[in-house]
């Protein structure tokens, strides 16, 4: 079946640190690829997606490149701000349509001043 | 830009009651689903429903679970007699499907609390 595994957190990082979250997932065909994050107290947003082999989604200063040969879809941003402190999840469904989502398992990321 | 919206945002309810976790889509979408997280955990998909009716369930959704649309823009969850083990953060959700694949939008979450 399919699944996504995520480097387990907690990440704590400084403001203006670079910061990377590895997602690597097992699927048959070509899933699509997503970033969700959860703010404190908050629902689950949607970051950025990819659809096909070498796409790059990007949004707020993230992104995410899909790597077809290493089955990964590591999350990056230049420039953490204290406002990125979230959980983050990485997530994939099948391209049929109305597929679900399988989720990671989710990574705490803390950006301290 | 529109939203999921799901109400209540907490509830808490002794052990046997019947819930319901009511949401409202995204009004052009198609597919809806519902999702739980039980606290610091990883979300789970519980359901998901398309031309009023179920297309794929999970086997956390057993038979004290059932979803419906009732009048064509809710779209409930509901409980038949809730387990300490059923409290969670419910999230409904609702999708769309083109030349991108799917894209699937989260609503606040339903925070239960079974007693």
């Amino acid at each position: 079946g399919n699944s996504v595994t995520q480097m387990e957190g907690p990440v704590t990082l400084s403001e203006e640190a670079f910061l990377t979250i590895n997602c690597t997932y097992t699927a048959t065909g070509y899933p699509s690829l997503f970033w969700y994050v959860q703010y404190p107290g908050e629902g689950l947003q949607l970051l950025l997606k990819a659809t096909k082999a070498d796409d790059k989604g990007s949004n707020k200063g993230f992104e995410a490149t899909y790597r077809k040969e290493t089955t990964s879809f590591h999350l990056e941003k230049g420039s953490v701000q204290v406002s990125d402190s979230a959980v983050y999840f990485c997530a994939l469904s099948p391209q049929a349509a109305g597929n679900k989502l399988t989720f990671g398992g989710g990574t705490r990321v803390l950006v301290k001043p | 830009e529109p939203e999921v919206t799901q109400t209540p945002s907490h509830q808490v309810t002794q052990m046997g009651q019947e819930v319901i976790l009511r949401c409202v889509p995204i009004s052009n979408h198609l597919y809806f689903y519902w999702y739980r997280q039980i606290l610091g955990q990883k979300v789970e998909f519980l359901v998901s429903f398309y031309n009023n009716e179920i297309s794929e369930k999970s086997e956390i959704f057993d038979d004290q679970f059932s979803v419906e649309r009732p009048d064509g823009s809710n779209f409930t969850l509901k409980i038949r007699s809730t387990k300490l083990e059923d409290s969670a953060m419910y999230f409904c959700a609702s999708g769309t499907f083109s030349g991108r694949g799917n894209t699937i939008y989260f609503g606040e979450g339903s925070w239960l609390t079974v007693v």
